[in-house]
């Protein structure tokens, strides 16, 4: 089985730092990645974990602990165009090898 | 490169109608697939192909047929359209089973 949670809704200031977390319940992955939505926009792909540790492009930095089954996407110097949506996504080992997104965090940002 | 382009994008159904959506990927990609999004909620894959000719069933297979007969073009087929169908489909790509995925912009479907 597979599930991953994430807060629904996060709200911050321009130029401050914010966290969105994910965890999840799932016998094996291959690795943890995140998408950004705009409304009314595809996904879009920000980051890919496949390891535990750190990975950083730019103003986004991703996170992985396999042993915490947990994750999270790091935003920093925040700007306007950062409001959307944010997912986190593995693909199950254990569901059919399928892709299995998770609910999505709706980051507010204001000015 | 247009990417991944679908069409239509917006479409409305008689319930019992049927349809197909038609989505084309120019990067020479193996993987395809086709997700539904309802409001407020994430991505659930419908169905997915690991290259041409082959398609495997996602999450929420029911009441979705697909066809992979060229490797750049990955149809969706509803038979017998539901109000429970009313969704935005995307469909993406992807060059390998890891990670990254390309979406195309989404059909609005709905079912009356």
């Amino acid at each position: 089985g597979q599930s991953l949670e994430q807060p629904s809704e996060v709200t911050a200031v321009e130029g401050a730092i914010v966290q969105i977390n994910c965890t999840y319940q799932t016998s094996g992955f291959y690795g943890l990645s995140w998408y950004q939505q705009h409304d009314g926009g595809a996904p879009t792909f920000l980051s890919y974990n496949a390891l535990d540790g750190l990975e950083e492009t730019g103003r986004f930095s991703s996170f992985l602990s396999r042993s915490d089954s947990y994750g999270y996407l790091l935003l920093q110097e925040l700007q306007m165009k950062d409001s959307a949506s944010y997912f986190c996504a593995v693909r199950d080992l254990g569901y059919g090898q399928n892709f299995v997104f998770g609910p999505g965090t709706r980051l507010s940002v204001l000015p | 490169n247009a990417g991944v382009t679908q069409t239509p994008k917006f479409r409305v159904l008689k319930t019992g109608q049927s349809m197909t959506l038609l989505c084309a990927q120019d990067m020479n990609h193996e993987y395809m697939y086709w997700y539904r999004q309802d409001p407020g909620m994430g991505l659930r894959l419908i169905h997915y192909s690991v290259g041409e000719g082959t398609t495997a069933k996602g999450e929420v297979p029911d009441g979705y047929n697909v066809s992979r007969l060229k490797k750049q073009n990955f149809l969706l087929g509803l038979e017998s359209a539901a109000p429970s169908q009313t969704s935005v489909y995307f469909c993406a790509s992807s060059r390998d089973v890891t990670y990254e995925q390309y979406f195309g912009p989404g059909t609005r479907l709905t079912v009356t």
